[in-house]
């Protein structure tokens, strides 16, 4: 089964522009979570959709926004960029059903860099 | 606040040593504790600990809950230089409204020497 692929691998960007990143789950997942890591704060949650529907969100200002397609295909966007932005974005894909909480399975990121 | 603490944050040791890391939290509602290894980029997935399965081994790789002190340990014995990597831990809480979501520590950066 082919992991989670997530697109471009690195971006180059400009304070103020505005980014889309991709992210293709495992086949036959339909849970997608988004992640920010950066070296001071680690690994934090941006938010999570399921269905098509954003089910969970985590402390981001509403400059970062996602959608989900009905392949479970996800996108996140980021608008008006900032140099605090500059990070890796990770996505993870999860099975889950039920509300269970899920093994998650993470892609390899985007190095986003925002000068 | 939730929160997942590691340590140590950073160790150093010699091929062939065995080494215990450390995860303990503070999580409401608790579901489950996961165990990451990240190299270059991507975690990779290691274990999942929940009250139903507290103790988990792959080959040299092993980790128990300790749903009493709230924490977990990640055991690795007769380390390789491939295991150099930042383990991660990684907590999920029950309920609705927190699905999808895992509350990471900063991670252990293991650096394993020949």
């Amino acid at each position: 089964k082919a992991g989670v692929t997530q697109t471009p691998r690195y971006l180059i960007k400009t304070r103020g522009q505005q980014v889309t990143l991709s992210c293709s789950p495992i086949s036959g997942h339909r849970s997608v979570s988004w992640y920010q890591q950066t070296p001071g704060q680690g690994l934090q949650f941006l938010f999570e959709y399921f269905s098509e529907t954003q089910r969970n969100k985590g402390n981001f200002p509403g400059r970062f926004s996602g959608r989900q397609f009905s392949n479970s295909r996800s996108e996140m966007n980021v608008s008006t960029l900032e140099l605090g932005d500059s990070a890796l974005y990770l996505c993870a894909s999860s099975f889950r059903t039920g509300g269970l909480q899920e093994t998650q399975y993470f892609g390899p990121g985007t190095r986003l860099l925002v000068l | 606040e939730d929160k997942v603490v590691q340590s140590p944050l950073s160790l150093v040791v010699h091929e062939g040593d065995t080494v215990t890391l450390n995860c303990s939290y503070e999580v409401t509602n608790f579901r489950s504790l996961l165990w990451y290894k990240q190299e270059k980029k991507a975690p990779t997935f290691l274990f999942m600990l929940t009250s139903s399965g507290i103790e988990k081994k792959s080959g040299r790789l092993s980790s128990i809950l300790d749903k009493k002190e709230l924490s977990s340990i990640l055991n690795i014995t007769a380390t390789q230089t491939g295991d150099s990597a930042i383990y991660l831990c990684a907590v999920g809480r029950g309920g609705s409204g927190n699905t999808g979501k895992l509350i990471f520590g900063q991670g252990t950066t293991l650096q394993v020497k020949p």
